[in-house]
C-alpha cells in the first residue's frame, strides 16, 4: 500500500499570503492519479484537484497542483479567509486508494 | 445537480453488523463512468477509503477490512450499500458515500461528489 505523508502538518499563514503544502508518496504514484480535497470543519471533503494538476469543476484558479512520481504540491496563491481549512491528498492509482493524514492551514 | 445521501442507524452495538444506504439524486447511478464509494473518518483523524462498486456489481475493497465488509448495489433504486460486520469501537466514524470519476477502465478514480456523511458509533 502507499503510503502519503503531507507536510507541514499545521501552517500558520494570513489572508493574502502564499500557501505551498506537499505530499510525499512511498512509492511512485501510477499516472499521476493524485488527488486534493480540502475540508471544514463538520462539512465532507470537498474535491480541489485531480490527476496532480487538474482543477475541478467550481475550484477557484488561486488553486492549483503540480507533481508527478513520488512528489506533489498544492499552491494556494492569495490566500482568502475561506481557504483556512485542512487538505488531504489522495492517491487512486495503485489499489488500494490512501489518504494523507492532512495539513491543516490556520491562520 | 448531482446529490448523494447517507442514511441508517447511529448506533450499533459492538460485535453486530453496521449497515449503511447511500441514496443518489440527480443522475444515474448506472452510468459507465463511474464507481460509487464509501469512505470513513474517525472523529479528529484522517479519511480511510472502505471501497467502491461498479453499477454491474463489481466491487473493489481495502484489504485490512475486506473479510469484514460488503459493497453492494441496487441500480432499481439508485442506491448503494455498506456492511461491515463485527464492529468494534474503533469502527466508530463518519461514513461518507462519494461519486469515483474513472477513465475508461481504470480500477480507481477521484471522489467529486459527496455525501454530507453520517456518524456511526459503536457502543454497548
Amino acid at each position: 500500500e502507499i503510503v502519503l505523508t503531507q507536510s507541514p502538518g499545521t501552517l500558520s499563514l494570513s489572508p493574502g499570503e502564499r500557501a505551498t503544502l506537499s505530499c510525499r508518496a512511498s512509492q511512485s504514484v501510477s499516472s499521476s492519479y493524485l488527488a486534493w480535497y480540502q475540508q471544514k470543519p463538520g462539512q465532507a471533503p470537498r474535491l480541489l484537484i485531480y490527476g496532480a494538476s487538474s482543477r475541478a469543476t467550481g475550484s477557484p484558479d488561486r488553486f492549483s497542483g503540480s507533481g508527478s512520481g513520488t512528489d506533489f504540491t498544492l499552491t494556494i496563491t492569495r490566500l482568502e479567509p475561506e481557504d483556512f481549512a485542512v487538505y488531504y491528498c489522495q492517491q487512486y492509482g495503485n489499489s488500494p486508494d490512501t489518504f494523507g493524514q492532512g495539513t491543516k492551514l490556520e491562520i | 445537480q448531482l446529490q448523494l445521501h447517507e442514511s441508517g442507524p447511529g448506533l450499533v452495538k459492538p460485535s453486530e453488523t453496521l449497515s449503511l444506504t447511500c441514496t443518489v439524486s440527480g443522475g444515474s447511478i448506472s452510468s459507465s463512468s463511474y464507481y460509487w464509494g464509501w469512505i470513513r473518518q474517525p472523529p479528529g483523524k484522517g479519511l480511510e477509503w472502505i471501497g467502491h462498486i461498479y453499477y454491474s456489481g463489481r466491487t473493489y475493497y481495502k484489504p485490512s477490512l475486506k473479510s469484514r465488509v460488503t459493497i453492494s448495489v441496487d441500480t432499481s433504486k439508485n442506491q448503494f450499500s455498506l456492511k461491515l460486520r463485527s464492529v468494534t469501537a474503533a469502527d466508530t466514524a463518519v461514513y461518507y458515500c462519494a461519486r469515483v470519476s474513472k477513465y475508461y477502465y481504470d480500477t480507481s478514480g477521484y471522489l467529486d461528489y459527496w455525501g454530507q456523511g453520517t456518524l456511526v458509533t459503536v457502543s454497548s
